[in-house]
């Protein structure tokens, strides 16, 4: 089955410092979502993003779908952003594939 | 409008006994997922239903595992037989086709 990875599984930022968070996937995908989960284990979307650059707020994405990597970007990091970053992707069946996660930590 | 609900919030039981999870999805959407996590871990993929019909069961550990959606919306997961080993985060997830899912808050079970 499909394989992801997440780059890197640990990241502790000060605040107000940018970072940038990878996923590669080993196989074609439908569909790529990239979600934060808080302290309190609740999964949020963040993208959902095959393809193509999306931008919301502080938090951009990018993915190469040919390259089969996505990339996530947090300017102006703020301690609410602390949490585990998950990326998952479809394949050719309906369910999603996580990655590891990258946990990220910003000190005030 | 509101999100994906999930019931109860926390569950312990012990060893041997049954337990039952409850979904329920986002009003309209059609496909229901259900995922496991442990700790440290991303959420794995148990089953999914399109309308009332488990379209993928794959991911189902083994039979002790079973779930169902008899109207196309509120889903139970079940697990008989509990063991130590099926203490984790349980997640339900919603879309309106195959598009983006959306996560409920999860099930923490806990087997003594």
């Amino acid at each position: 089955g499909i394989q992801v990875e997440q780059s890197p599984p640990d990241l502790i930022l000060q605040e107000g410092a940018n970072s940038t968070l990878r996923c590669n996937f080993s196989d074609s995908v439908n569909n790529l979502q990239w979600f934060h989960q808080n302290p309190w284990g609740q999964l949020i979307n963040l993208f959902y993003i095959p393809s193509g650059t999306k931008q919301n707020g502080r938090l951009s994405a990018t993915t190469v779908a040919t390259e089969r990597y996505s990339l996530l970007y947090i300017s102006s990091s703020q301690t609410t952003d602390s949490g585990v970053y998950f990326c998952a992707v479809r394949g050719g069946s309906e369910k999603l594939v996580f990655g590891k996660g990258t946990k990220l930590t910003v000190n005030p | 409008g509101a999100g994906v609900s999930q019931t109860p919030s926390n569950k312990v039981t012990e060893k041997g006994k049954y337990v039952e999870l409850r979904c329920d999805p986002i009003s309209g959407h059609t496909a229901l997922y259900w995922y496991r996590q442990s700790l440290g871990q991303g959420p794995e993929f148990l089953i999914y239903f399109q309308g009332t019909g488990a379209a993928d069961d794959s991911g189902l550990p083994n039979d002790r595992f079973f779930a169902v959606r008899p109207e196309g919306s509120v889903s139970t997961l079940k697990i008989q037989r509990t063991e130590r080993g099926d203490s984790a985060v349980y997640l339900c997830a919603s879309s309106f086709g195959t598009d983006t899912q959306y996560f409920g808050p999860g099930t923490r079970l806990t087997v003594l």
